[in-house]
C-alpha cells in the first residue's frame, strides 16, 4: 500500500461505545496529524505528533485519546462520544512538523454517533 | 484570531472558462499559502504552494497569486473541465506551526 491509509472508512457507534480509528502512513514521514471535518466548516486540527511525541493538543475533549506507537502509525481512541462528534476524521502526515509544508491526507473515517 | 476565509457559495462555471477562487487571511502574515483539492468522501490532495515573496505560481492549468497587501490569494483554473469539479481548500501555517484551513469553495464545471 502507498500513501496514507485509514480504517475503518465508516463507523457508527453509540454514545457508550469505545472504538478506535487507525491511520498508517507509508511515506517515511515523521509528523502525523488528526483533523476533524464537519459539514461546511474548516478542517479543525486536533492533534499533532512529531517523531512519536505529541506536540499539539488543540483543546480537544478527553473523550478523544490519541496514540502514536511509532512514526508510521497513529490511533484515535474514542469513548463516550456525543452526537456532535459525528464528522469526517482525517489523518495526515508530512515530512516533519516544522517543515509541514505539504500534508498527505488519508481518505478519512466517516463517524456517526447515535 | 488567525483566520482564513473562502467564499462559501459554490462557484458554477461553463466548461472551457477560467475559474477563480478567493482566499483571504486575517490577523497574521503567513509565510506561504497552500491550495488543496478535496473530492466528496476523500481526503484533501495538495496542489500548489506559494511563498510570500512569490507573486505568482503556475502548474499546468493552475495558477496561484499571493497579494500581501490585500492579504489574499487567488486560485485560477484555466480551460476548466467537468473533472475539475471539487472543493478547493486554502491553507497556511500560522506562527505557531499550526496549519489552518479555510472551509473551502465548491466548484462545479458544467459540460
Amino acid at each position: 500500500e502507498t500513501g496514507v491509509t485509514q480504517t475503518p472508512r465508516h463507523l457508527v457507534m453509540g454514545m457508550t461505545n469505545k472504538k478506535s480509528l487507525k491511520c498508517e502512513q507509508h511515506l517515511g514521514h515523521n509528523a502525523m496529524y488528526w483533523y476533524k471535518q464537519s459539514a461546511k466548516k474548516p478542517l479543525e486540527l486536533m492533534f499533532v505528533y512529531n517523531f512519536k511525541e505529541q506536540t499539539e493538543n488543540n483543546s480537544v475533549p478527553s473523550r478523544f485519546s490519541p496514540e502514536c506507537p511509532n512514526s508510521s502509525h497513529l490511533f484515535l481512541h474514542l469513548h463516550t462520544l456525543q452526537p456532535e462528534d459525528s464528522a469526517l476524521y482525517l489523518c495526515a502526515s508530512s515530512q516533519d512538523r516544522l517543515a509541514g509544508t505539504e500534508q498527505f491526507f488519508g481518505p478519512g473515517t466517516r463517524l456517526t454517533v447515535l | 484570531s488567525q483566520k482564513i476565509e473562502q467564499n462559501s457559495e459554490a462557484l458554477n462555471i461553463q466548461e472551457g472558462k477560467t475559474a477563480t477562487l478567493t482566499c483571504n487571511y486575517t490577523n497574521y502574515s503567513p509565510a506561504y499559502l497552500q491550495w488543496y483539492r478535496q473530492d466528496p468522501g476523500r481526503g484533501p490532495v495538495f496542489l500548489l504552494l506559494i511563498r510570500e515573496n512569490e507573486k505568482e505560481k503556475r502548474k499546468e492549468r493552475l495558477k496561484v497569486t499571493f497579494d500581501t497587501t490585500l492579504k489574499q490569494s487567488l486560485f485560477h483554473i484555466t480551460a476548466s473541465q467537468p473533472a475539475d469539479s471539487a472543493t478547493y481548500l486554502c491553507a497556511s501555517r500560522t506562527g505557531g506551526f499550526k496549519t489552518i484551513f479555510g472551509a473551502g469553495t465548491r466548484l462545479f464545471v458544467k459540460a
